[in-house]
């Protein structure tokens, strides 16, 4: 699976949008995008996924660069909630019998 | 989403003895689930995959006699960790998936030994 690079901290204003970046530059044609989130002393939450197109569900958006090398996940109006360490990690296959590769990922602190 | 239990959700045990954690998914069959341990400031570390009615698959450094997993349904699996020492202390998190689907977490259990 290819590597992600994700800032260690970021700071955002409760109720405003929150972007995290996400670089996976070597990420191959077949890998999709996803992401996870883990609040404090829980196992972690899916958040979202895709492989090219810009994605949007009920918690979040994912927008996918043209060259697929980075993606930028946005939490449109943030809560004190929301405060938790986020997973960027590529994978092949939307769902293929390997276990995740974790990195250091983005811990968000939602600022009242 | 869907949903995965484990328990305990905390365990205190003294060394030499064993732990054993379970791990269900409550409203879906999974054909795959994950162990993972988490040491304290640090990221998830994959431990093992299991199949139902398979053996599990470890990554390499996980000892396969001291972390046994069985997992004898499409709904549960369990980790028993063996002989305890206190650098077993972790936060021990399984996920479980149905092929094609993204994995769902457990809560986790904190394992202590003292």
């Amino acid at each position: 699976d290819a590597k992600t690079t994700q800032p260690p901290s970021m700071d955002c204003a409760e109720g405003r949008a929150a972007n995290l970046p996400c670089n996976h530059s070597t990420i191959s044609g077949n890998e999709y995008v996803y992401w996870y989130r883990q609040i404090h002393s829980q196992g972690p939450q899916y958040i979202i996924h895709g492989l090219k197109n810009n994605e949007t569900n009920e918690m979040a958006s994912l927008i996918i660069t043209e060259d697929r090398k980075s993606s930028t996940l946005i939490l449109p109006h943030a809560t004190l909630r929301d405060t938790a360490v986020y997973y960027c990690i590529v994978r092949a296959s939307g769902g293929g019998a390997d276990g995740l590769t974790f990195g250091k990922g983005t811990h968000l602190i939602i600022q009242p | 989403g869907a949903v995965v239990s484990q328990h305990p959700s905390r365990v205190i045990c003294k060394s030499g003895t064993s732990v054993k954690i379970e791990c269900r998914s409550l409203d879906f069959q999974a054909t795959t689930m994950f162990w993972y341990r988490q040491f304290p400031k640090q990221s998830l570390m994959l431990m093992a995959t299991s199949n139902e009615g398979s053996k599990a698959t470890y990554e390499q450094g996980v000892e396969k006699d001291k972390f046994l997993i069985n997992h004898a349904s499409l709904t549960l699996s369990t980790l028993t960790v063996t002989s305890a020492h206190p650098e077993d202390s972790s936060f021990y998190i399984c996920s479980a998936q149905r092929t094609g689907y993204e994995q769902y977490f457990g809560p986790g259990t904190r394992l202590t030994v003292t």
